[in-house]
């Protein structure tokens, strides 16, 4: 069963625009979200997390909002530049899967100059 | 000030044989995850290991899999008598131990081996 879900495979952008990624989870008992971001033939890097006592991270150009009555998240990217061209994953943990992270399939995002 | 590193970077086995991919934590980290992405798939948990104990191995596959992370070296992921479907790209992470016993959830990827079974 996919607890952790990305619905958009993928996602393309003009430079300098906002870039909004989704993802969705099922499980109530995650209580900490991270977003990776990840170039091919490369590890996935950590970008962001938000704990569920919060609704909003912010971090330079990266934000992240947390609604939990949806079981929603999203990462917006604002403004979008093409170096940002990557797979994004978002991940949750929390109640007995602790130090197990439990990945969305990915949204590969496009910036066009 | 090194980040996670993996080798061998790439692995090409034939079946049957056994594949042995290594893991060096970040230096202060004690926490170790394995990771394995098939293609066009997201990245799927496979165990969690602290010096010398497995914490977690529920995503390991019940045969042929093994993980170990022992008080010197690196961790270890053994997959005996490899077959064509063990091909993906496996991912290793670390996290330092929490301050006072808190969590720390973030975890940081090593570049991954990538194992070609033919």
């Amino acid at each position: 069963d996919q607890q952790v879900k990305q619905n958009s495979p993928s996602l393309s952008v003009q430079e300098g625009r906002i870039s909004i990624l989704n993802c969705d989870y099922t499980n109530s008992m995650f209580d900490y979200f991270l977003w990776y971001k990840k170039y091919p033939a490369e590890g996935p890097t950590f970008l962001i997390s938000i704990s569920s006592i919060k609704d909003k991270n912010e971090d330079g150009r990266f934000t992240v909002f947390l609604n939990k009555s949806a079981k929603h998240l999203s990462l917006h990217i604002v403004p979008s530049q093409p170096g940002d061209s990557a797979v994004y994953f978002c991940a949750a943990t929390g109640g007995t899967s602790y130090g197990k992270l439990t990945f969305g399939q990915g949204t590969i995002l496009t910036v066009h100059p | 000030n090194a980040g996670v590193m993996q080798n061998p970077r790439h692995l090409v086995r034939r079946r049957g044989q056994e594949a042995r991919l290594r893991c060096s934590p970040m230096k202060g980290h004690s926490h170790v995850y394995w990771y394995r992405q098939l293609p066009e798939e997201g990245l799927k948990f496979m165990v969690y290991l602290q010096k010398e104990n497995i914490i977690d191995e529920s995503g390991m596959p019940k045969e042929r899999f093994s993980a170990e992370f022992p008080k010197e070296g690196p961790s270890i992921l053994r997959i005996q008598q490899v077959v064509r479907g063990d091909s993906a790209a496996y991912f290793c992470a670390s996290s330092p131990l929490g301050i006072a016993g808190l969590r720390v959830d973030e975890q940081f990827f090593g570049p991954g081996t990538r194992l070609t079974v033919l």
